[in-house]
C-alpha cells in the first residue's frame, strides 16, 4: 500500500515551459486535492475532485489544469511556467465524506521556474 | 472569510522541556479541528482530530485541546525530543464548501534543542 505517491520530486523549469506533475493513490479514496505552499505560507488550495470525471477550482487556480479519468490518478497541468509558480506542490486525498475525514498527503514536488 | 491563525510563528525549546502552541480560528460553521506534524522536506502527517463535542485528545506526548465556544485549540508537546522539530499545522474543517472546505493556518515552526 503505497499511499499518495507524486512524481517528479524536484523539477526546474524554464519560464513559458508546460510540465504535468503526477499523482497517484491507491486507497480507493474518492476526494483528492492538489496544493501549493509557498516559503513561510499556509498551504493554498489549487484544485480540488470529489471522484472520476468531477474537478473544481479551489482558492488559487489560474496557471494551472486538472483531469481525473480515473480514481487513482490527478495530474496537474502548468502551462507557461512562471516564476510566481516556483513552490512545492502536495497531492492529497481524502478519506470519507462526511464527520471526521482522514486527509493523507504525498511527499510534494517541488518546483523552481527561471 | 474563513480564516485559521497560529501562533507563536516560531520557537526554539531544549530538548526534554514541554511547550504550547495555539490556533485561533474564525471557521463557522465549524465540523472538525486537526493538528498535522509537517517535517522539513514532507508532507503533513495527521496528529489529531476533534470533533465539536471533544475538549481534549491525546497522541502519545501530544495533546490536543479544544474550545469551541472561544474558538481556540492547543498543541501541548510533553517532553519534548530532537525528532519533535518540524512545522504544525492547525486545520479547521468547516460543514459547508464541499470539498473546499479546509483551512490551513500557517503553522508554527519548532525547534528542539540540545
Amino acid at each position: 500500500n503505497a499511499g499518495v505517491t507524486q512524481t517528479p520530486k524536484f523539477r526546474i523549469l524554464k519560464i513559458g515551459q508546460s510540465m504535468t506533475l503526477q499523482c497517484a493513490q491507491d486507497m480507493n479514496h474518492n476526494y483528492m486535492y492538489w496544493y501549493r505552499q509557498d516559503p513561510g505560507m499556509g498551504l493554498k488550495l489549487i484544485y480540488y475532485s470529489v471522484g472520476a470525471g468531477i474537478t473544481d477550482k479551489g482558492e488559487v487556480p489560474n496557471g494551472y489544469n486538472v483531469s481525473r479519468s480515473t480514481t487513482e490518478d490527478f495530474p496537474l497541468r502548468l502551462e507557461l511556467a512562471a516564476p510566481s509558480q516556483t513552490s512545492v506542490y502536495f497531492c492529497a486525498t481524502l478519506r470519507g465524506t462526511s464527520g471526521v475525514t482522514e486527509q493523507y498527503f504525498g511527499p510534494g514536488t517541488r518546483l523552481t521556474v527561471t | 472569510k474563513n480564516q485559521v491563525e497560529q501562533s507563536p510563528q516560531s520557537l526554539i525549546i531544549l530538548e526534554g522541556k514541554n511547550c504550547t502552541l495555539q490556533c485561533n480560528y474564525t471557521v463557522s460553521p465549524f465540523s472538525n479541528l486537526r493538528w498535522y506534524k509537517q517535517d522539513t522536506g514532507r508532507g503533513p502527517v495527521s496528529l489529531t482530530i476533534m470533533t465539536f463535542s471533544e475538549n481534549t485528545k491525546s497522541n502519545g506526548r501530544y495533546t490536543a485541546t479544544l474550545d469551541a465556544d472561544t474558538k481556540q485549540s492547543s498543541l501541548h508537546i510533553t517532553a519534548s525530543q530532537l525528532s519533535d522539530s518540524a512545522s504544525y499545522i492547525c486545520v479547521v474543517s468547516g460543514l459547508t464548501g464541499g470539498g473546499n472546505k479546509l483551512t490551513f493556518g500557517t503553522g508554527t515552526q519548532l525547534k528542539v534543542e540540545l
